[in-house]
């Protein structure tokens, strides 16, 4: 049973247009939450870690929001280009979890020009 | 700095044998984690092992076991194999809770 969701399954998106995605986790015993981008035939790169309700992350295109008392975090990415393609996941990481990290299934993106 | 290193890539097997998967850690970090990944399924979690002590498990039967050295380098093994066990098994390595996990390649195991 996944208790972390991604929404859209996916999504295919013009070059240059913004898209946002999806990811909802458990609210108690929240420790971090982690975005990984997972692109075909390469290992999953992690993007953020965030730990604190409110907390927002950028990196170049890519951004995200955390809020952990409703359980969500928002991935966008800005002017997408063919390169953003890739399968983004979430990763809810509680507290005194050891080094396990419940993925969601992922939102693969596809960026046609 | 070297990144998380898996062997073998890809490994096929017939059903009833068993086999053994090696993840080298990034120098310095203790923590090493394992993950199954199945068509349609998401990443599902195996084990963390930390200072050569299993600190967690998942919802896996017995045959999948593990276990790390004193270097940090650790393997998994999985007995009597079935064809439900093809899959991409991924390990990773953080630098500890709240850390982000560096993957390896994976070993994609196929079962026949």
């Amino acid at each position: 049973i996944l208790n972390v969701e991604q929404s859209p399954q996916s999504l295919h998106v013009q070059e240059g247009d913004s898209t946002n995605f999806t990811c909802s986790f458990p609210s108690s015993n929240f420790y971090a939450l982690h975005w990984y981008r997972w692109e075909t035939a390469k290992s999953p790169e992690a993007l953020f870690v965030m730990t604190l309700n409110g907390d927002e992350k950028k990196k170049g295109r890519i951004s995200a929001t955390l809020n952990t008392k409703e359980g969500y975090s928002y991935l966008y990415i800005k002017g997408s280009q063919p390169e953003d393609s890739a399968t983004y996941l979430c990763a809810f990481e509680e507290g005194d979890s050891w080094g396990k990290l419940q993925f969601g299934a992922g939102t693969q993106v596809v960026v046609t020009p | 700095k070297a990144g998380v290193t898996q062997t073998p890539r890809y490994l096929i097997k017939t059903r009833g044998q068993q086999v053994t998967l090696s993840c080298s850690p990034i120098s310095g970090h203790r923590s090493v984690s394992w993950y199954q990944q199945t068509p349609g399924q998401g990443l599902q979690f195996l084990f963390e092992y930390f200072s050569e002590t299993q600190r967690n498990k998942g919802n896996f039967p017995g045959r999948f076991s593990g276990r790390q050295f004193s270097n940090s380098r650790s393997e998994m093994n999985v007995s009597t194999l079935e064809l439900g066990d093809s899959a991409l098994y991924l390990c990773a390595s953080s630098g500890g809770q709240g850390a982000r996990a560096f993957f390896g390649q994976g070993t994609r195991l196929t079962v026949v």
